[in-house]
């Protein structure tokens, strides 16, 4: 059950479009079609935004996507707002449990 | 209008027990996974624990197997958590979640604090 790694963070400009990755392994990432995306604001609750791989709950904007490849998988955010800085966590289902990245904190400058 | 609400949670020391409850509402509860997330103050979110359907199934995180109890009570629709041989790294917001391979509704959160 180990972390999935995340950058500790990423940023861009209002309108700039932005991707941030999410390295597994073999066992995770590159085996499941499992990969979740959550936005988390400070002191709230995290929000789903893509679930398998690349599937956007009803009501998540469509400038949220999701992608993998191999065992990294990537959360591209565009047409960035300021209401899209945030906490970013990807997760990976694994043999019967759930693995959590360590987070990325997006800075929209 | 979905709804997890969740209650328990407090100042507990250590080797303590607390158990923590979350009551669904607005959904068909016993046809979900439930799930149990953690984030410690200041850190990232963890998994803790699912929970299947009917119950039949559970699953933990390996740093919980042991301690931690994962149940539901459908009749209810109430999901629950109990912790015993608590530590000090349990410390954090639980949260618990509807779902398995995506967790899209959310409880708002409660706070566990082991401290002598």
């Amino acid at each position: 059950q180990s972390a999935l790694t995340q950058p500790a963070s990423v940023s861009g400009s209002p309108g700039q479009s932005i991707t941030m990755s999410c390295t597994g392994a073999s066992s995770d990432v590159d085996y499941y079609n499992y990969v979740s995306w959550y936005q988390q604001h400070p002191g709230k609750a995290p929000k789903l935004l893509i679930h398998e791989v690349s599937n956007r709950p009803p009501g998540v904007s469509s400038r949220f996507s999701g992608s993998k490849s191999g065992s990294t998988a990537s959360l591209t955010i565009s047409g960035l707002q300021a209401e899209d800085e945030a906490d970013y966590y990807c997760t990976s289902y694994t043999d019967s449990a759930t693995v959590f990245g360590g987070g990325t904190h997006l800075t929209v400058l | 209008e979905v709804q997890l609400v969740q209650s328990g949670g407090g100042l507990v020391q250590p080797g303590g027990s607390m158990r923590l409850s979350c009551a669904a509402s607005g959904f068909t509860f016993p046809t979900y996974w439930m799930s149990w997330v953690r984030q410690a103050p200041g850190k990232g979110l963890e998994w803790v624990a699912n929970i299947k359907e009917d119950g039949s199934q559970k699953y933990y995180v390996d740093s919980v197997k042991g301690r931690f109890t994962v149940s539901r009570d459908n009749a209810k629709n109430s999901l629950f958590l109990q912790m015993n041989y608590l530590r000090g790294e349990d410390t954090g917001l639980y949260y618990c979640a509807r779902g398995h391979f995506g967790r899209d509704k959310w409880g708002q959160g409660i706070l566990v604090i082991v401290s002598s």
